[in-house]
């Protein structure tokens, strides 16, 4: 079946440090992989996607590459702001059953 | 566009009462997703529509749980009775969907269901 496994939180990074959430899937196929990020009180927003292997999804900072050898989609930024505390959530679209897949989500918060 | 619209945001009620929770997707989308979101559970599928059809209703907790999409443009999620476990946030999105598969998710902002 399909499935995605991230790494369990939470984070707590102080300003400016380097920052990597594990991500990695198992799926039939060829699914397209997702980050999604949650806000407080808010719903979840698209982060960074990216639909074939060895692609590579990047805003805000933020960047992820589809790693089809290692089934791994990581999340990374070189240096975080107090404004990227949130719950990030990495996600799978299996192409077969039109689905998403979500992962347990992460929770970051930056400290200045 | 507007984005994924939801409502009421909040919601308070007491055990026993019907709750109806509304949505209107993004305008051009043919799937539209319920989701409930709980700390001790995280983010559950519970139910999801392809052209105003429901397609997985698997994740649907009981029969006081229930959906509908009558037209494109609008999608409710009702529970009856409610009950104090069906406290969470409900989150509708919607995307659309390709022969080639899915294309992103876009949520709404949520509706906090308080049941006391």
């Amino acid at each position: 079946g399909n499935s995605v496994t991230q790494m369990e939180g939470p984070v707590t990074l102080s300003e400016e440090a380097f920052l990597t959430i594990n991500c990695t899937y198992t799926a039939t196929g060829y699914p397209s992989l997702f980050w999604y990020v949650q806000y407080p009180g808010e719903g979840l927003q698209l982060l960074l996607k990216a639909t074939k292997a060895d692609d590579k999804g990047s805003n805000k900072g933020f960047e992820a590459t589809y790693r089809k050898e290692t089934t791994s989609f990581h999340l990374e930024k070189g240096s975080v702001q107090v404004s990227d505390s949130a719950v990030y959530f990495c996600a799978l679209s299996d192409h077969a059953g039109n689905q998403f897949y979500f992962g347990t989500g992460t929770s970051l918060t930056v400290i200045p | 566009d507007a984005g994924v619209i939801q409502s009421p945001r909040h919601e308070v009620t007491e055990m026993g009462q019907e709750v109806t929770l509304r949505c209107k997707p993004i305008s051009g989308h043919n799937s539209l997703f319920w989701y409930r979101q709980t700390m001790m559970r995280g983010l559950e599928l519970l139910i999801y529509f392809n052209n105003n059809v429901p397609i997985d209703d698997s994740g649907m907790p009981e029969d006081r749980f229930s959906a509908k999409m009558p037209n494109a443009s609008f999608s409710t999620l009702k529970i009856q009775p409610s009950e104090p476990r069906d406290s969470a946030v409900y989150f509708c999105a919607s995307s659309f969907i390709r022969d080639s598969g899915t294309d992103t998710q876009y949520f709404g902002p949520g509706t906090r269901l308080t049941v006391l």
